[in-house]
């Protein structure tokens, strides 16, 4: 049973307007949300986090949304920029032990931002 | 050399034989791990080392085999592989108690 999930493979936006990248989690023990970005041939690398006692954690252009209620958080990207194409990743922890390296991810969504 | 390297980057190997894949980290932290990113999954957890020692083994099968000589180095002995082990194999690194991974490029293997 998949704990996080990410149901859009994909996504295309065009340069300039709003990226909005979903995650589900069933899990209610989770308390570490993380969102991370990879280019092919690369690997992933941190983007953003939020912990559950927020709803919501900004840095720059990126913003993340924690609906704890619904276990749904979502990654928004404005304006979005040709070079934020990747993979995007979300990823859920549970803090057991202040292990956090311990991730469960989703699957992935391609994000593609047109010029 | 920074963050965290994986050699090789590409590997093709038969089902007969015994590879190894090697990490190494240069950021003083303590913990690594390997990941299997297969297509169109997830990344999967399937080894944890936390100073040296292991503390998780996500029901791996033994044809997979990690090593931890110290906590800067990592490897992953390969033996008898199936062909639906092609996958992208990423390590990582992360200080115990602070938040976040820091991943290495992966070493993509594929087996015929």
């Amino acid at each position: 049973d998949q704990q996080v999930k990410q149901n859009s493979p994909s996504l295309s936006v065009q340069e300039g307007r709003i990226s909005i990248l979903n995650c589900d989690y069933t899990n209610s023990m989770f308390d570490y949300f993380l969102w991370y970005k990879k280019y092919p041939a690369e690997g992933p690398t941190f983007l953003i986090s939020i912990s559950s006692i927020k709803d919501k954690n900004e840095d720059g252009r990126f913003t993340v949304f924690l609906n704890k209620s619904a276990k749904h958080l979502s990654l928004h990207i404005v304006p979005s920029q040709p070079g934020d194409s990747a993979v995007y990743f979300c990823a859920a922890s549970a803090g057991i032990s202040g292990n956090t390296g311990k991730l469960i991810f989703g699957q992935g969504t391609t994000l593609q931002v047109k010029p | 050399e920074t963050g965290v390297t994986q050699t090789p980057r590409h590997l093709v190997m038969g089902m007969t034989n015994k590879k190894s894949l090697k990490c190494e980290q240069h950021l003083g932290h303590n913990a690594m791990y390997w990941y299997k990113q297969s297509a169109k999954k997830p990344l999967e957890l399937m080894f944890v080392y936390n100073f040296k020692e292991q503390t998780e083994n996500n029901s791996v099968p033994s044809r997979f085999s990690p090593e931890c000589p110290n906590s800067s180095h990592l490897f992953l002995h390969l033996h008898t592989l199936q062909p639906e082990d092609s996958a992208l194999y990423l390590c990582a690194s992360s200080q115990q108690g602070a938040l976040g991974l820091f991943f290495g490029s992966g070493t993509q293997l594929s087996v015929l």
